[in-house]
C-alpha cells in the first residue's frame, strides 16, 4: 500500500511567519510531488510541483524535495491569514512515465495564520 | 484562466438510485481523472481516463461505477445504485500531455439518503 503521510495539525503560526509543513511517502519509485492548498468545503487548488531533489522556490512558496529520504516540504514565508487552509501532499504514482498516473494524497496539514 | 467545471454542485439523491455527475474539463486537457473525499477522510482516486477509455482505476472504482465521454467537452461519472457510503465530494481533475499537474473542478457533494 502505497502512503503518504503528513502530519495533521493544527499547525498555528503568527502572521509573518514561516510556516513549515512537511511530507513522507512510501513508494521510493515515486518520481512527482505536489503541494495542493484546500479551503474548507472548496476542491484542492495546485500551488507547486516538484520533481527534482532539492529546492523549488514561487514567490512565497518553497517546495523541497529529498528523494533519499522520501520526504518533501514546503515552506511558506511571510504567512498570511489568508492562508490558514489545509495543505495537501500530493503523490504520483509512476506509471510508466506516462501522464496518466495517478495522485496519492496525505491527510492534509492544517495550517492557521493568526494576526 | 481555464477552469474545471462541475455540476451539479450538490445532488441529494435515494439510496439504490443511479447518479450522474457531470464534468468539462479545462478544452486542451487530455487526460481525466475522478477523486473523491469523504467528509474529514483523505482525497482518494477512484478512476484515470485517456483517449475514450480507462487508464486506471482503485479498488473503490468498482462495477457500479462508470466513466464516459460522451461528447467533445463533457466527462461523467455514474453511479449506477448509490449506497450511503458513497456520500462524498466528487472531484473531477484534467492535465494536459506532457504535464503531470492535475488542475481540479469544485466537486460535486453527493449526499445519498
Amino acid at each position: 500500500q502505497k502512503e503518504v503521510e503528513q502530519n495533521s495539525g493544527p499547525l498555528s503560526v503568527p502572521e509573518g511567519a514561516i510556516a513549515s509543513l512537511n511530507c513522507t511517502y512510501s513508494d521510493r519509485g515515486s518520481q512527482s510531488f505536489f503541494w495542493y492548498r484546500q479551503y474548507s468545503g472548496k476542491s484542492p487548488e495546485l500551488i507547486m510541483s516538484i520533481y527534482s531533489n532539492g529546492d523549488k522556490e514561487d514567490g512565497r512558496f518553497t517546495a523541497q524535495l529529498n528523494k533519499a529520504s522520501q520526504y518533501v516540504s514546503l515552506l511558506i514565508r511571510d504567512s498570511q491569514p489568508s492562508d490558514s487552509a489545509t495543505y495537501l501532499c500530493a503523490v504520483r504514482s509512476n506509471a510508466g512515465g506516462t501522464s496518466y498516473g495517478k495522485l496519492t494524497f496525505g491527510q492534509g496539514t492544517i495550517l492557521t495564520v493568526h494576526p | 484562466e481555464p477552469e474545471v467545471t462541475q455540476t451539479p454542485s450538490h445532488q441529494v439523491t435515494q439510496m439504490g438510485q443511479e447518479v450522474i455527475l457531470r464534468c468539462v474539463p479545462i478544452s486542451n486537457h487530455l487526460y481525466f481523472y475522478w477523486y473523491r473525499q469523504i467528509l474529514g477522510q483523505k482525497v482518494e482516486f477512484l478512476v484515470s481516463f485517456y483517449n475514450n477509455e480507462i487508464s486506471e482505476k482503485s479498488e473503490i472504482f468498482d462495477d457500479q461505477f462508470s466513466v464516459e465521454r460522451p461528447d467533445g467537452s463533457n466527462f461523467t461519472l455514474k453511479i449506477r445504485s448509490t449506497k450511503l457510503e458513497d456520500s462524498a465530494m466528487y472531484f473531477c481533475a484534467s492535465s494536459v500531455a506532457g504535464s503531470y499537474e492535475q488542475y481540479f473542478g469544485p466537486g460535486t457533494r453527493l449526499t445519498v439518503t
